[in-house]
């Protein structure tokens, strides 16, 4: 397995149109997480899961952001009606949930553009 | 809430010159503390973490943290810097055993030749 990766790694698109990010994390990994970098800026959590468990949202996800991980491995990240706030990139994690602590492992993000 | 600061926004230093990277949280508890790596137009990598036991934590890259409970610090230290380690760097930490990450803003680290 050669870590967790995201599709697609640039999306430039127009205000009001909306997006899908996809996430695959590392295979045995049970908990996923997406965050948000803007520049500058630290990640910021949005919201993760365990399995297929939607178990924590962040209130920056606004009712346009949904998330899914429909069978537990793979996870997509919607954003409808497009703005330009929410230019920024989007990253995933994923992690084993164990005894010990957890470490999360980052994929490459996705950096969107909104114009 | 547990939250992380990072005061420094950007370090420059000189080649082979050492290098501390400040980060300061603040939780009432128990915490967990990590710093990430993140290289142009990559996804942030491990650099260490501290879950307890010793307080100094060894690293990859030849990083190091030491972790001071009653400054409440998580620095993050290299004796002799290289031009590869030029990158921006986060501290994180988590009051849930590794659940609910909370991210310092990041400092960048500029090292000069």
């Amino acid at each position: 397995d050669t870590g967790v990766s995201q599709d697609p790694r640039h999306k430039i698109t127009k205000r009001g149109q909306n997006v899908t990010f996809r996430c695959d994390p590392i295979s045995e990994h049970n908990r996923l997480y997406w965050y948000r970098q803007t520049l500058g800026q630290g990640p910021e959590f949005l919201t993760y899961f365990q399995n297929e468990a939607q178990l924590e949202k962040s209130r920056l996800l606004s009712d346009r952001f949904s998330a899914e991980r429909p069978k537990g491995s793979f996870s997509t990240l919607e954003i409808q009606r497009t703005e330009q706030g929410d230019s920024a990139m989007y990253l995933c994690a994923s992690s084993l949930q164990g005894l010990l602590l957890e470490t999360q492992y980052f994929g490459p993000g996705t950096r969107l553009l909104v114009l | 809430a547990q939250s992380v600061t990072q005061l420094d926004s950007q370090v420059p230093v000189f080649e082979e010159a050492p290098v501390e990277l400040r980060c300061n949280y603040s939780s009432s508890v128990s915490v967990y503390l990590f710093w990430y790596v993140q290289y142009p137009n990559q996804g942030l990598q491990l650099l260490l973490k501290y879950l307890s036991g010793s307080t100094l934590v060894k690293g990859i890259n030849g990083f190091e943290a030491e972790f001071n409970k009653s400054q409440t610090s998580f620095h993050l230290r290299k004796p002799s810097v290289h031009i590869s380690d030029t990158a921006e760097y986060f501290c994180a930490g988590s009051d849930n055993y590794g659940q609910n990450f909370v991210f310092g803003p990041g400092t960048r680290l500029s090292v000069l030749p």
